[in-house]
């Protein structure tokens, strides 16, 4: 199982809404990633968990809270959005193996959830 | 500052070979990666180079050079299904198990594939 799965897949919500998106993989990655992509843009890193713990986290507001319940898990807590906010999020989750001679890297990305905060 | 220059579109025809270039100049740098998006999807791997050199996979190519910040991505007998944006990716970093590396993406080059 080499997937990455999200839901939902659209999310329409208000300002003064709480939602959350949830992400799931069942390849054993123990990184995972949450990214905002805005159309036409390219993805942008918003957290990373790393052993179930929160390694990164790029200056996001507060309004996006995010929660790694185990390792097959992550989810992203939306409250108080914006407009602006509104965006295609994509969860990824990542692993590095050697191939051959050759080291590789990769990240897995779900289908992504594409919110419209009203 | 960081960043990654790639350019903005590219075009060609069905059959041809094109080269999609990329710069970068990061603090930290573990490797270079390239992904594809077609419109409304995912980004899907396509190649890692950690290591100066070419990487070949099918009618995918991708080159490293660190010592130029500098690497590319060269597709080979187009295909109307290879049109979508192409991006890379720089890998800022890595946890000590290896698994874990924040990507910085390039703005994308749109790539148009015309019979």
């Amino acid at each position: 199982d080499t997937e990455v799965t999200q839901t939902p897949k659209h999310l329409v919500m208000g300002m003064t809404n709480k939602k959350s998106l949830k992400c799931e993989q069942h390849m054993g990655h123990r990184a995972m990633y949450w990214y905002k992509q805005k159309a036409k843009k390219p993805p942008e890193l918003m957290f990373v968990y790393s052993y179930e713990k929160l390694s990164i986290n790029e200056s996001v507001p507060s309004r996006f809270s995010p929660e790694c319940p185990n390792s097959s898990l992550l989810n992203l807590h939306l409250h108080a959005l914006q407009p602006e906010d509104s965006a295609l999020y994509l969860c990824a989750s990542s692993q590095e193996e050697e191939v051959g001679t050759h080291r590789r890297y990769e990240q897995y990305f779900g289908p992504g959830t594409r919110l419209t905060v009203t | 500052g960081q960043s990654l220059e790639q350019p903005s579109e590219v075009t060609a025809v069905e059959g041809a070979i094109v080269q999609i270039n990329c710069t970068y100049q990061t603090s930290g740098f573990y490797g270079l990666s390239w992904y594809q998006q077609h419109d409304g999807g995912a980004p899907t791997f396509l190649s890692y180079n950690a290591l100066d050199g070419l990487e070949e996979t099918g009618r995918f190519s991708s080159f490293l050079s660190r010592s130029d910040s500098y690497g590319y991505l060269l597709l080979q007998e187009l295909q109307m299904k290879d049109s979508a944006s192409y991006f890379c990716a720089v890998r800022k970093q890595k946890s000590y198990g290896g698994s874990q590396g924040n990507l910085i993406f390039g703005k994308g080059t749109k790539l148009s594939v015309k019979p």
